[in-house]
């Protein structure tokens, strides 16, 4: 069975600053991963997704993710803070296969302080 | 535009009553989804559908029932053996590893 492990159910850093929010998979098939985000009582927006190709994801707004086979990890990050990065932050897991649910960890919460 | 319509975006409901979360996709996908969203939990799989007329129980089924009887609609419907039915609910639908979510219904019993 699949699963996504989000360490760090919140995070805070200060505007300018590094964000790294951590992802760990379970999975076993090669897996498509995927980084959304998501405002207060709204949907999921998606950040980036690997599916196979290059390892080094980039997405919109300046977020990007490595997939790490040997660690099973696929962290987001983002060098510099802006204060519209604040929001919760999901990472997920699909098999692409007949299913091809996708399976979400429980979530990080992200706040940036001024 | 293509997307998914969710509706109501907010919904209350009495206890004991049965109501229904409407998902519309004009995306042509296949496969459909209804996720439950509480606070610290993320996401929860309900129930999914991959072709119309077919759908499958996700991890947390009890206490739902859906029904997919056109590619465009996948209602879902909150019934009152569901008793915590509280919560942010969200539609999917995807083709390949392409996922589209809806704006969510956020329902309150009252």
């Amino acid at each position: 069975a699949q699963s996504v492990t989000q360490l760090g159910s919140h995070v805070s850093v200060s505007e300018g600053a590094l964000v790294l929010l951590r992802c760990n998979y379970s999975s076993s098939v090669p897996p498509y991963l995927f980084w959304y985000v998501q405002y207060p009582n709204q949907g999921l927006q998606l950040l980036l997704k690997y599916t196979s190709a290059a390892t080094l994801v980039k997405g919109i707004n300046g977020f990007e993710a490595e997939f790490k086979k040997s660690e099973t990890s696929f962290h987001l990050t983002k060098p510099s803070a802006h204060m519209s990065d604040a929001a919760e932050y999901f990472c997920a897991v699909s098999d692409g296969g007949a299913t091809n649910k996708l399976i979400f960890g429980t979530g990080t919460l992200l706040a940036v302080q001024p | 535009d293509g997307g998914i319509t969710q509706s109501p975006k907010y919904l209350f409901r009495k206890e004991g009553q049965n109501v229904t979360l409407s998902c519309e996709q004009n995306l042509n996908h296949d496969a459909m989804y209804w996720y439950r969203q509480d606070p610290g939990q993320g996401l929860r799989l309900i129930y999914y559908s991959q072709i119309v007329n077919d759908f499958q129980k996700g991890d947390i089924a009890e206490g739902y029932s859906v029904s997919r009887e056109k590619k465009e609609s996948f209602p879902l419907t909150v019934t009152s053996a569901q008793k915590n039915p509280t919560a942010f609910y969200l539609c999917a639908s995807s083709i390949g590893a392409g996922y589209t979510f809806g704006s969510g219904t956020r329902l309150t019993v009252v």
